[in-house]
């Protein structure tokens, strides 16, 4: 099972929008609704921010959404804040005996 | 709330085995489906397998399928990892995770322990 595809950076300045790609294949993305986003913060676990494509936990801004489209996945994240730097991941469901795979990994800067 | 604290982490040789244990707290694990996922330092996440709330195997990503095992006691209310035959590459920081109920989504994560596979 390779690893969902995302860019390596994405930057954009306060307030701005931005949107993260992930792409995967029929497998997994396009065949399940079980697309998550992570946060990371250097020296912190993952933090949950989107799940099942587009739902967002308690406790997670609004700024944050989610949308697929065939085999690929999106996070937008708009009016863009200095705490929102960070690495994102997405991770979908397989229904394989792998059972989850994760994005590459999308380093944001907020410039 | 729901806690997972993961234990268990050190500098091996490569060959040698290490097991480690992820301790919950507020949930029952027999109740809940759980995973080690690792991370390489200075990479991203890689799944590494995991444990229906049945007991079942959820399985294991191929880079440690055979040599690594997760089982659980749930008197301890813990998750183990079995780690036999390491690698360099198995270097990482290990985290527990647990299923979000309802979804195939990792909604809980633990902190973390390092495993450093070296001579």
């Amino acid at each position: 099972q390779s690893a969902l595809t995302q860019p390596a950076s994405v930057s954009g300045s306060p307030g701005q929008s931005i949107t993260i790609s992930c792409t995967g294949t029929s497998n997994d993305v396009g065949d399940y609704n079980y697309v998550s986003w992570y946060q990371q913060h250097p020296g912190k676990a993952p933090k949950l921010m989107i799940f099942d494509v587009n739902n967002r936990p308690s406790g997670i801004s609004t700024r944050f959404s989610g949308s697929k489209s065939g085999n690929t996945a999106s996070l937008t994240i708009s009016g863009l804040q200095a705490e929102d730097e960070a690495t994102y991941y997405c991770n979908s469901y397989t229904g394989g005996s792998t059972t989850y795979v994760f994005g590459t990994g999308t380093e944001v800067t907020v410039v | 709330e729901v806690y997972l604290v993961e234990s268990g982490g050190a500098l091996v040789e490569p060959g040698r085995s290490l097991r480690l244990s992820c301790t919950a707290s507020g949930l029952r694990i027999d109740e809940t489906t759980m995973y080690w996922v690792r991370q390489a330092p200075g990479k991203g996440l890689e799944w590494v397998g995991g444990m229906s709330w049945n007991g079942g195997s959820m399985g294991y990503a191929d880079s440690v399928k055979g040599r690594f095992t997760i089982s659980r006691d749930s008197a301890k209310n813990s998750l183990f990892l079995q780690m036999d035959s390491l690698r360099p590459e198995d270097t990482a920081l290990y985290y527990c995770a647990k299923d979000m109920s309802g979804s195939y989504t990792l909604d809980c994560w633990g902190q973390g322990t390092l495993v450093t596979v070296s001579s």
